[in-house]
């Protein structure tokens, strides 16, 4: 079955760019969408569509999609970013249903 | 105000049965898809269940199929989820979702706030 591999976590000092990666199998058939969820918090769109940002999300997040890998890139990263972040395709090579990958949790150093 | 909002959730014996509920308000309800995404306790966002925006199809996670039944109420703007048979690794917070599709592309553009479902004897 198709899988969405993310590492589990990572860090990264303010201002910095922190970059997400999302593996999964003939990416450049699907459409990549990311997640961010705050602790306690419910989940909130931030790219779509492999790069367009969702409304009221900033430029400094951005998001692209080659060969095997799908990227969530922040830059100058503030404490705020702090949070989880899912990468999710929506998949229809059997019975259609939604993935998520496994989450990645960015900390602000 | 564009919201979602569950209700519904508690604890639940394995093999009883729970409805969940999700209320739409400001946005016009029949015209999108309506999705579940339950997360479990510590884990990941885990998808469940889908319906179209006019009631014509439904999909499901595996390891729901023949348990779970998604549906909706177009006079009243509401989403459900009946909850068959519960296992205890169904235990999660539910989320109820709206989904945006285009040429067979699906993402989740609003989401509610959840509603806490645990089973347990």
């Amino acid at each position: 079955s198709y899988v969405l591999t993310q590492p589990p976590s990572m860090s990264v000092a303010p201002g910095k760019t922190a970059t997400i990666t999302c593996g999964g199998h003939n990416f450049e058939s699907k459409s990549v969408h990311w997640y961010q969820q705050k602790a306690g918090q419910a989940p909130v769109l931030v790219i779509y569509y492999d790069s367009a940002r969702q409304t009221g999300i900033p430029q400094r997040f951005s998001g692209s999609n080659s060969g095997d890998t799908a990227t969530l890139t922040i830059s100058r990263v503030e404490a705020g970013d702090e949070a989880d972040y899912y990468c999710q395709v929506w998949d229809t090579s059997g019975d259609q249903r939604g993935l998520f990958g496994g989450g990645t949790k960015l900390t602000v150093l | 105000q564009v919201q979602l909002v569950e209700s519904g959730g508690g604890v639940v014996q394995p093999g009883r049965s729970l409805r969940l509920s999700c209320a739409a308000s400001g946005f016009g309800f029949s015209a999108y898809d309506m999705h579940w995404v339950r997360q479990p306790p510590g884990k990941g966002l885990e998808w469940v269940a889908g319906i179209w925006y006019d009631g014509s199809n439904q999909n499901y996670k595996d390891s729901v199929k023949g348990r779970f039944i998604i549906s909706r109420d177009a006079s009243r703007s509401t989403l459900s989820l009946q909850m068959n048979n519960p296992r205890p690794d169904d235990t999660a917070v539910y989320f109820c979702v709206r989904g945006i599709r285009v040429r067979g592309i699906i993402y989740f553009d609003l989401w509610g706030l959840g509603t806490l479902v645990s089973v347990s004897s």
